[in-house]
């Protein structure tokens, strides 16, 4: 069975340019979410979606950070405008049901630098 | 609102002695604990999840949780040198809620 893929794995950037990551679930998986990890830190959660639904996206940065999941399968965080303190690994994690008692399975991440 | 600290910050261990990492957290009534591993350049590999008070084990990898005390821990048994890695410890009620630790370094020397 497939994990969980995202790419690219790594971006490098100027201050205010945009980049997007996408992430391909596990297949059946409902439920998907979002992390920023910056370095040696656990993982943040940015926002997560139930099929195509946004249910938790209160930590998101909503003025540059934008995330979509239109067919509930794959999904897309976009950065508009980055800046260097959003220098970190974006993970990208899912899940059966998200049920309190169901395993995160989480893709390798991308790794972005801003300059 | 929930705190996870992890200990020690980076751990060094001869191959084939035990490592034992430790977890502590802020809101006893949490019921869903996980231990992950994340090797550079891959994602976290779920170890073992435990719910309730007491041990879990799955393989070489053993949880021990104690609610009352606010702790769980992590024992690796006969570790190799491909078990060297950062150990993030995982605490909520519900999978969204996640609050992480900072992570151990645990280093197996050869």
């Amino acid at each position: 069975e497939a994990g969980v893929t995202q790419s690219p794995r790594y971006a490098v950037l100027q201050e205010g340019q945009a980049v997007s990551f996408w992430c391909d679930p596990i297949s059946g998986h409902d439920t998907l979410y979002w992390y920023q990890q910056p370095r040696d830190q656990g993982p943040q959660l940015l926002v997560y979606f139930r099929d195509e639904a946004v249910i938790d996206n209160s930590q998101l940065p909503s003025d540059r950070f934008s995330a979509v999941r239109p067919k509930g399968t794959n999904s897309t965080l976009k950065i508009q405008s980055a800046k260097q303190g959003d220098t970190a690994t974006y993970l990208c994690a899912s899940s059966f049901d998200g049920g309190s008692q169901n395993t995160l399975y989480f893709g390798a991440g991308t790794r972005l630098s801003v300059l | 609102q929930q705190k996870v600290q992890q200990s020690p910050e980076s751990l060094t261990v001869s191959e084939g002695a035990m490592a034992s990492l430790n977890c502590t957290f802020s809101d006893g009534t949490s019921n869903n604990f996980r231990w992950y591993r994340q090797h550079s350049a891959k994602g976290l590999e779920v170890l073992v999840s435990i719910f309730s008070d007491g041990e879990k084990e799955e393989g070489r990898f053993t949880a021990h949780l104690n609610r009352a005390n606010l702790h769980v821990s992590l024992h690796i048994r006969e570790p190799q040198p491909s078990d060297s890695a950062v150990y993030l410890c995982a605490v909520s009620m519900s999978n969204y809620q996640l609050i992480w630790g900072s992570g151990t370094k645990l280093i197996i020397k050869p």
